[in-house]
């Protein structure tokens, strides 16, 4: 399967500063996705980024608060703009990958996540 | 609304015992089931997954699936416990579209 990495692991954040998350894949792959996962709480779906084109976002999540980026195949990040202390949370990476799963169906592969705390 | 409900938050059990973990589903279409294992500090993997054919299906780790259709369920289970299989797990379900609606998660505890 794709091999997903993010950066960073972790971080404590100050109310009101920004965080980058980057999520680096091994293989190139048309679909990268970004969830929440808030204490206690499953998953959340944020937003979808395919490359040359915007991210689409689900609902209750805006393009101002989690402006994301995709410039190529393998990368994409996840800034969290003026956080509070409700943006503490596990962000993860994930990507579909098709070659791997030998399917046509959609099969999605996990980062370990990035750990946010807001102070 | 489209769900799915994992009614154990926590479990509990020894090491060397069977395991069951519940996962139930509310879906109109015809569903995509899988179930992933989160350790401490780790992404998400992927156990097993369900598309069609055979309702029981294998996964890694000694875990198996078993679909029912009638009763909306994709149980998970393992006929031993191992202490690493200590972890919080959670059940998706989606149509075969890239939305996966994910279940709130059972944490499984293993005593020694």
């Amino acid at each position: 399967s794709a091999v997903i990495s993010q950066k960073p692991s972790r971080d404590i954040c100050q109310r009101g500063t920004s965080l980058t998350i980057q999520c680096q894949v091994d293989s190139q792959v048309t679909m990268m996705f970004w969830y929440r996962q808030q204490p206690g709480q499953s998953l959340t779906l944020i937003a979808t980024a395919n490359q040359g084109s915007e991210a689409t976002y689900e609902s209750g999540f805006v393009i101002d608060k989690f402006p994301i980026s995709r410039p190529n195949l393998t990368f994409s990040t996840l800034t969290v703009s003026n956080m509070s202390p409700e943006d503490s949370s596990i962000y993860l990476c994930s990507v579909e990958d098709f070659e791997t799963s030998g399917s046509s169906y959609n099969e999605q592969f996990f980062g370990p996540g990035t750990r946010l705390t807001v102070l | 609304a489209q769900s799915v409900t994992q009614p154990d938050i926590h479990i509990t059990v020894s090491e060397g015992a069977s395991l069951e973990l519940r996962c139930n589903y509310s879906y109109g279409a015809t569903p995509y089931l899988f179930w992933y294992v989160q350790s401490p500090g780790q992404g998400l993997q992927l156990l097993l997954k369900y598309f069609s054919g055979d309702t029981l299906v294998q996964g890694i780790k000694g875990f198996e699936a078993e679909f029912k259709r009638s009763q909306s369920s994709f149980n998970l289970r393992k006929p031993s416990v191992h202490w690493s299989d200590a972890a919080e797990y959670f059940c998706a379900v989606t149509s075969g579209t890239y939305k996966y609606i994910f279940g709130t998660g059972t944490r499984l505890k293993v005593l020694a």
